[in-house]
């Protein structure tokens, strides 16, 4: 059971390109959630999604999420700027409270 | 929005010692969830502990216990025993819907 899978752990992207974060959960997770984690600001949420074919935005500036499907939630930079330099966290739960929340083990991203 | 505050950026614990970990919350809801999670170097999110707004009795996993108290909006960790493997970021994080809010994190460090 490989639980929640981020892809790629490592990344550098000038500003203005784009790119897509990719994250897979194989636990059949209702919700799934993007946040982001920068030094001595904990995290904070992005995006979250509570089934398939649905998302809530929280945070719109300059990311884009869909969900096609239960398994995958891939966070889109659409054009990236350096203000999105951060890890970029994904998280899944099930539908049911209490919702303690599954991570993956983060994407390192640095935007030149 | 609910906001949670941890004030100690930093704490350090001999090993074989007890050290509590301070976590506040701002919320005018009745029903929610509290949970700490621990991030060591790896990145990955390990969930330590959670508890229930409606449950009073506190929470209990085998070193880690929490004092929560509802009408002051606390919820404090107490780590005993810290062990060297207790190094970690530690989050406080407060849950009444899809998502996590969480503080900006502990770091604690164990000396031998």
């Amino acid at each position: 059971n490989a639980g929640v899978t981020q892809t790629p752990k490592f990344h550098i992207l000038k500003t203005g390109q784009s790119m897509t974060l990719q994250c897979a959960q194989d636990m059949n997770h209702g919700y799934m959630s993007w946040y982001r984690q920068d030094p001595g600001m904990g995290l904070r949420l992005i995006y979250y999604s509570a089934a398939a074919g649905t998302t809530d935005k929280e945070v719109p500036n300059g990311y884009n999420v869909s969900r096609l499907n239960t398994e995958d939630f891939p966070l889109r930079l659409v054009s990236a700027a350096p203000s999105q330099t951060s890890v970029y966290l994904c998280a899944s739960s099930y539908r049911d409270s209490p919702r303690p929340q599954h991570f993956g083990d983060g994407t390192r991203l640095s935007i030149l | 929005a609910q906001t949670v505050t941890q004030s100690q950026p930093e704490m350090s614990v001999q090993e074989a010692e007890t050290v509590t970990l301070s976590c506040t919350y701002d919320t005018s809801e009745s029903d929610y969830y509290l949970f700490w999670y621990k991030q060591p170097p790896s990145r990955q999110m390990i969930l330590v502990i959670r508890q229930e707004a409606y449950k009073q009795q506190n929470a209990t996993e085998n070193r880690f216990s929490v004092n929560f108290q509802k009408a002051a909006k606390s919820f404090s960790l107490k780590i005993s025993d810290s062990q060297l493997g207790d190094a970690a970021m530690y989050f406080c994080a407060y849950n009444s819907g899809y998502a996590l809010n969480f503080g900006k994190g502990t770091s604690l460090l164990v000396t031998p």
